[in-house]
């Protein structure tokens, strides 16, 4: 059974920090790895998706890597801003359906 | 291009009541899956539907839970004499193919409060 992990719970920096948000599953055997925001009361906002047979994606300020043997993915903020501020989701892809992890919320303090 | 719809957006009902929530996928979208959200927890995998069928709905709950995605119209989750662990968010989500390798499109979720 898969089980996705996100540590810490809740992070909260100073404007301009780099961030590095980390997710570890425990099966290896997925099709993909996607990280979402998800603002207070809001649906959730795909940031990167990432196939199985890739390494890393990025947009914008955001990087993410996926390691599939290790069982872990890290997303990489750079320069964070107060817009930032959210729950970070990460979920991992099966032939039909999303494990997810509970989520990291992160405050970004102007 | 619409996203996802989900109605109603928030919905109370009294312990013992029926909820019916409502998705209508993104166009060109013929998969449709259920998460639920209970505080302080991540999302869980519900249901995945596609059009008159059911093909995995290993996270519903045995009893009082039931979803259906028919011909025509939106995609129904409809829960049965509502208690107040069913209090949640409920997000619907959509993709054109199976989630093997497709961004699944997620709604902006219902709330529902039992009282």
């Amino acid at each position: 059974k898969q089980e996705v992990t996100q540590i810490p719970a809740a992070l909260s920096v100073p404007e301009g920090e780099n961030l590095v948000l980390n997710c570890s599953f425990t099966d290896s055997a997925i099709y993909n790895l996607q990280w979402f925001r998800q603002d207070p009361g809001k649906g959730l906002t795909s940031l990167l998706l990432i196939q199985s047979s890739q390494r890393e994606q990025t947009s914008g300020r955001l990087n993410a890597s996926l390691d599939k043997s290790s069982g872990r993915s890290t997303l990489y903020i750079a320069a964070s801003q107060p817009g930032d501020s959210a729950t970070y989701l990460c979920a991992v892809g099966g032939s039909e359906k999303l494990v997810f992890g509970k989520g990291m919320k992160l405050t970004v303090n102007p | 291009n619409a996203g996802v719809m989900q109605n109603p957006r928030h919905l109370v009902r009294r312990r013992g009541q029926e909820a019916r929530l409502r998705c209508s996928p993104m166009k060109g979208h013929s998969h449709v899956y259920w998460y639920r959200q209970l505080p302080e927890e991540g999302l869980k995998f519900m249901v995945y539907l596609q059009k008159e069928n059911i093909i995995d709905e290993s996270g519903m709950p045995k009893e009082r839970f039931s979803a259906e995605f028919p011909k025509e119209g939106p995609s129904i989750l409809r829960i049965q004499q509502v208690v107040r662990g069913d209090s949640a968010a409920y997000f619907c989500a959509s993709s054109p193919l199976e989630n093997s390798g497709n961004t699944i499109y997620f709604g902006e979720g219902s709330w529902l409060t039992v009282v």
